[in-house]
């Protein structure tokens, strides 16, 4: 049963496109977070967010917002995209943030977007 | 800005060649100094989390050791199924702080 899953895999589009990501768990886990590895496959933090609070990497350009319908979902949506944006995105998850906040994260398998 | 430095980059072993990788760290108040594996078109799997100098934490041929500016995963007598990307982090306030991971592979 897998614990945290994005759809689709694989997205390929044009630029200028608009796009979302979906990401799901069912570990049960208060915060969860958007991850962007580039081509040289260095992971970087894009958002943390739960139920309180919204916590942005200052890199991130605002044609990337995370939209949450509940506590088990983080969707990422992307507005005109830009052959920069093509990287592998992934999603995690993980219990409590803050000042504990030093739990493991669970990530999905990653979904490797394409800008043509 | 807190950084983690990932040493070596790639490196090569043959089946039972015992090795180990670094990783350096520059953070104040550490929340916990994270190692993740990550296989190709995967997604990181976590492996070890240590919080203190002193601290070590074993699994199969793996184990993680914790200085206060270094952390090291140790590979016993590794197998071809070891190989794979060894990712460091660690943790922000927020978020995980990874390096740039080492590219680890065991030759038969």
């Amino acid at each position: 049963d897998t614990a945290v899953s994005q759809t689709p895999k694989y997205l390929v589009t044009q630029m200028g496109n608009d796009k979302s990501i979906k990401c799901e768990q069912n570990l049960g886990h208060d915060t969860m977070y958007w991850y962007k590895q580039d081509s040289k496959k260095f992971l970087k933090i894009m958002f943390s967010y739960n139920n309180k609070e919204l916590i942005i990497n200052e890199t991130v350009p605002n044609r990337f917002s995370p939209k949450s319908p509940d506590k088990a979902h983080l969707n990422l949506h992307i507005n005109s995209l830009e052959l920069g944006d093509s990287a592998v995105y992934f999603c995690a998850s993980s219990q409590g943030q803050g000042v504990l906040g030093n739990q493991p994260q669970h990530f999905g398998d990653g979904t490797r977007l394409s800008i043509l | 800005e807190d950084q983690v430095t990932q040493s070596p980059e790639a490196l090569r072993l043959q089946e039972g060649e015992s090795s180990s990788l670094n990783c350096s760290y520059t953070v104040s108040g550490l929340r916990g100094l994270f190692w993740y594996r990550q296989d190709p078109g995967k997604g990181p799997e976590f492996l070890f989390t240590l919080y203190s100098a002193g601290e070590e934490k074993e699994k199969e041929r793996l184990k993680a050791t914790l200085t206060k500016k270094e952390s090291f995963l140790h590979i016993t007598a590794p197998k071809p199924e070891d190989s794979a990307t060894y990712l460091c982090a660690q943790h922000s306030g927020y978020a995980l702080n990874f390096g740039k991971g080492t590219s680890l592979l065991v030759t038969p």
